[in-house]
């Protein structure tokens, strides 16, 4: 069926490195979304890919959305204590009849000071 | 302007009862989507409702349920509780279809435990 796959499930980091999370979707995917969701919190919408091959930045985090629409990721650069939390992409399939929001499981980052 | 508001925070039932939560989405807005959140199974997409309509159903057996009003306000009712419905369960609004050319707004969710 219909999937995304979000690799890693877990990443432990140290304060300062690097993080990157993946989304791969067995579909094209119309669109690709990214929420970040503190422990204990809600989730919280980060940023939204339209167009192939799209790269956005916000400060220190960079997504990408892939030229086939169908994969992206979102690279975190001199992570900090404040980027611990889950990250989810949800991909949006929509083909004639067939509209659905599909979510990745989610990687959970920790950061260690 | 006020966020999504859900009720209850927190509730504890047993098996067999069943529960109703709310949400109330921000104004304005016309879908409301559910998520079922539980540890290592990220969010799992219930079903969602626009305009009173249901749009979208995830895989979730008939004993979830939901409606929405004209006001835009949804209830969800999960009938003859099992233990494995204890999760996170999680409302989100939008102006338009979920997924669409903006972002959902999530409430602080009802926490549910099935003793």
């Amino acid at each position: 069926g219909q999937q995304v796959m979000q690799i890693p499930q877990y990443q432990h980091v140290q304060e300062g490195e690097d993080f990157t999370t993946y989304c791969n979707s067995s579909t094209t995917l119309s669109n690709i979304q990214w929420y970040k969701q503190r422990p204990g919190g809600h989730p919280v919408f980060l940023i939204q890919l339209v167009k192939s091959g799209e790269v956005k930045k916000q400060k220190r985090l960079t997504f990408q959305f892939g030229e086939a629409k169908k994969n992206s990721s979102l690279h975190i650069t001199a992570t900090q204590t404040t980027d611990v939390g889950t990250y989810f992409c949800a991909g949006l399939i929509n083909a004639g009849n067939n509209r659905k929001l599909i979510w990745g499981l989610g990687t959970s980052l920790a950061v260690n000071p | 302007k006020a966020g999504v508001t859900q009720t209850p925070r927190y509730l504890i039932k047993t098996r067999g009862q069943q529960v109703t939560l709310s949400c109330s989405p921000i104004s304005g807005h016309r879908s409301v989507s559910w998520y079922q959140q539980t540890p290592g199974q990220g969010l799992q997409f219930l079903f969602e409702y626009f305009s009173e309509t249901q749009r979208n159903k995830g895989n979730f057996p008939g004993r979830f349920s939901g409606r929405q009003f004209s006001n835009s306000r949804s209830e969800m009712n999960v009938s003859t509780l099992e233990l494995g419905d204890s999760a996170l369960y999680l409302c989100a609004s939008s102006l338009v279809l979920a997924g669409g050319h903006g972002e959902l707004f999530f409430g602080e969710g009802s926490r549910l435990t099935v003793l």
